[in-house]
């Protein structure tokens, strides 16, 4: 089966600078890699996603950039707000495996004043 | 529209009782899932149903947990003889149908088992 792991598990940044989360997965078969913002107390969402056939993809300050060769993939936030403090949480599919996330551990994302 | 609904939100058992928890799906979405989420942990997935096929029941942990839909919309999750280990937020979500779409989650149901 599927494994992801995520790195760093905690994260603090000052405002305004860039943020990085990076997840390996351990089957080359993976195609669809989803990143789930998780605010304290609510439930996940998500806020950007990458397929397979592309290298990167970009929406505002957020960006996911993969490597299939090196299979791992990351998360870029730029220009960072208080309002991105929350838990970031990596994913991928299987393929066969419908659609099925096996997530990443999280990340703890602290935006500080 | 109305998003992915659970219920209860919180629910505070005993050691060795059964559990139900529900889910309601968006309207229209085939696919359900349940994950369960333990404290400052990631999301573990627990069973997946995509329309009328049979369920992906490979995530759940012991023979205890169960879970059915009927109708294609409304499902339960059963655990029963529950134990402490099973404490956790129980987290259902919907998607469209297979591959490559984005699931939505509900609030979650926290399980507290004394």
């Amino acid at each position: 089966g599927e494994n992801v792991e995520q790195h760093p598990s905690t994260l603090s940044v000052q405002e305004g600078d860039s943020a990085v989360i990076k997840c390996t997965y351990s089957d080359s078969a993976s195609n669809y890699f989803p990143w789930y913002k998780q605010e304290l107390g609510k439930r996940p969402q998500l806020i950007i996603d990458i397929r397979s056939n592309v290298g990167e993809k970009k929406d505002q300050r957020i960006a996911v950039t993969l490597n299939k060769t090196a299979k791992h993939f990351s998360l870029h936030i730029t220009e960072t707000q208080p309002e991105d403090s929350a838990v970031y949480f990596c994913a991928a599919i299987l393929t066969g495996g419908g659609n099925k996330l096996t997530f990443g551990t999280g990340t703890q994302l602290k935006v500080e004043l | 529209g109305a998003g992915v609904s659970q219920s209860p939100s919180n629910k505070v058992t005993e050691k060795g009782k059964d559990v139900e928890l529900r889910c309601d799906p968006i309207s229209g979405h085939t696919a359900l899932y349940w994950y369960r989420q333990s404290l400052g942990q990631g999301l573990e997935f627990l069973i997946y149903f995509q329309g009328n096929s049979a369920p992906d029941k490979s995530g759940l942990p012991s023979d205890r947990f169960s879970a059915e839909r009927t109708g294609g919309s409304v499902s339960t999750l059963t655990i029963q003889r529950t134990q402490q280990e099973d404490s956790a937020v129980y987290l259902c979500a919907s998607s469209p149908g297979s591959h490559y779409n984005e699931q939505f989650f509900g609030p979650g149901t926290r399980l507290t088992v004394l």
